[in-house]
């Protein structure tokens, strides 16, 4: 079946360093979305992409989609505590619209 | 606002009970979903539904089912728990198309001793 792989599992950087989380797929996506969760929380949309090779930002954070549509990249500025949480892409193969498939996430922890 | 409830937040039973997780939106989203997840580990989809008195089983071979009677409402059963199904259990929605996100709800903690 359909893979979505993300890498790295885990990530810990100190205050102000960049961070990028990587979303491969198996399979051409027709959109793919990022969500992140808090620990204990639940996952929260961040943002979907959908063009081949689109980029998108919001604030210090910066989305990428591969131009195959098969990849894509969250990269995050000058990190912030508050961007503690794990970052998970999701992909769905086509407009027929099957459910999304999650990554495995990456983890993200940030020392003062 | 994000309008998905589930209930209860936490849950502890014993091996063979019978559980119903129950899951509601008040957003009129058509289209909703169960997810599996363990703690810091991946969402992985067990059932889903488009719409009412249609569901579909997801990725994640499972020993519950779902039902869709009413737009609003999607409950998850498990007819025999075991501890193999101690895990997260996550709810969500989405609008129709396929520009929207999903919304989930805060999620069911369940642990079986």
């Amino acid at each position: 079946g359909q893979q979505v792989m993300q890498i790295p599992q885990y990530q810990h950087v100190q205050e102000g360093e960049d961070f990028t989380t990587y979303c491969n797929s198996s399979t051409t996506l027709s959109n793919i979305q990022w969500y992140k969760q808090r620990p204990g929380g639940h996952p929260v949309f961040l943002i979907q992409l959908v063009k081949s090779g689109e980029v998108k930002k919001q604030k210090r954070l910066t989305f990428q989609f591969g131009e195959a549509k098969k990849n894509s990249s969250l990269h995050i500025t000058a990190t912030q505590t508050t961007d503690v949480g794990t970052y998970f892409c999701a992909g769905r193969v086509n407009q027929a619209g099957t459910a999304l498939i999650f990554g495995k996430g990456t983890t993200l922890s940030v020392s003062s | 606002e994000a309008d998905i409830y589930q209930t209860p937040r936490y849950l502890v039973i014993g091996t063979g009970k019978k559980i119903t997780l129950e899951c509601s939106q008040t957003m009129g989203h058509d289209k909703m979903y169960w997810y599996q997840q363990d703690p810091g580990m991946e969402l992985h989809l067990i059932h889903y539904s488009y719409g009412v008195n249609s569901t579909e089983k997801g990725d994640l071979s499972s020993e519950s089912t779902v039902s869709r009677i009413r737009t609003e409402h999607f409950p998850l059963t498990l007819e025999s728990a075991r501890p193999s199904h101690t895990s997260q259990y996550l709810c969500a929605s989405s609008e129709p198309g396929l520009s929207r996100g999903y919304t989930f709800g805060s999620g069911t903690r369940l642990t079986v001793v």
